[in-house]
């Protein structure tokens, strides 16, 4: 079965630190996606990235950074430099892909970043 | 950039009624999705439309919900007698597999059953 844990529930920091939003998950596939959305305070679900398990190499955009680890199951976030737009809810999701018309994506359940001024 | 529109924003309604949220997704896609997120609480999958028919479907998405794709544009969501339960912000998304498979989300349906 699929499961995505955010084991940090919220984040403070303030601003001009970097943080890191860990992701952990579980599949039994062998084909698999990554995701990361955003989520402002106005509640929309912004697309951050997609990562597909056959390649593993680290993305940089701009002040995100993505860390992709098959050997221990982990898609972690890193933002550089925060700002407090950052200030958000970020979810992980999961996708398999052992059937297309079952492709359907699994959150965590997200984690509360806060950025202070 | 095309999107995934939703309508309405925000609906009030009475336990009870019947309520159609709207959606319209991304003119290309072929696959349609509605998500719920009670608040404060993670996105969960309800349904996957796929070629004129749900394709899967949760546990929460029971009798009480439908889906619909009327014409060649719009993708519905029917919840036939609401409950205090419902009360969630309902997510509509579409994908291209085409184009590598990501899930592009609507702005959401803020639905209150009181």
């Amino acid at each position: 079965a699929q499961k995505v844990t955010q084991a940090q529930t919220e984040i403070s920091v303030v601003e001009k630190e970097d943080v890191t939003l860990d992701c952990v998950y579980e599949t039994r596939d062998t084909t698999y996606y990554l995701f990361w959305y955003k989520q402002p305070p106005s509640g929309e679900l912004v697309f951050l990235i997609r990562r597909n398990s056959f390649d593993e190499q680290n993305e940089i955009s701009g002040r995100y950074s993505w860390n992709f680890q098959k050997s221990t199951s982990s898609f972690n976030f890193t933002i550089t430099a925060s700002q407090v737009v950052d200030s958000a809810v970020y979810f992980c999701a999961l996708s398999e892909d052992w059937m297309d018309s079952s492709y359907k994506l699994i959150f965590g359940s997200g984690t509360r970043l806060l950025v202070r001024p | 950039e095309p999107e995934v529109t939703q309508t309405p924003s925000h609906q009030v309604t009475q336990m009870g009624q019947e309520v159609i949220l709207r959606c319209v997704p991304i003119s290309n896609h072929l696959y349609f999705y509605w998500y719920r997120q009670i608040l404060g609480q993670k996105v969960e999958f309800l349904v996957s439309f796929y070629n004129n028919e749900i394709s899967e479907k949760s546990e929460i998405f029971d009798d009480q919900f439908s889906v619909e794709r009327p014409d060649g544009s719009n993708f519905t969501l029917k919840i036939r007698s609401t409950k205090l339960e419902d009360s969630a912000m309902y997510f509509c998304a579409s994908r291209d597999r085409a184009a590598g498979n990501t899930i592009y989300f609507g702005e959401g349906s803020w639905l209150t059953v009181v």
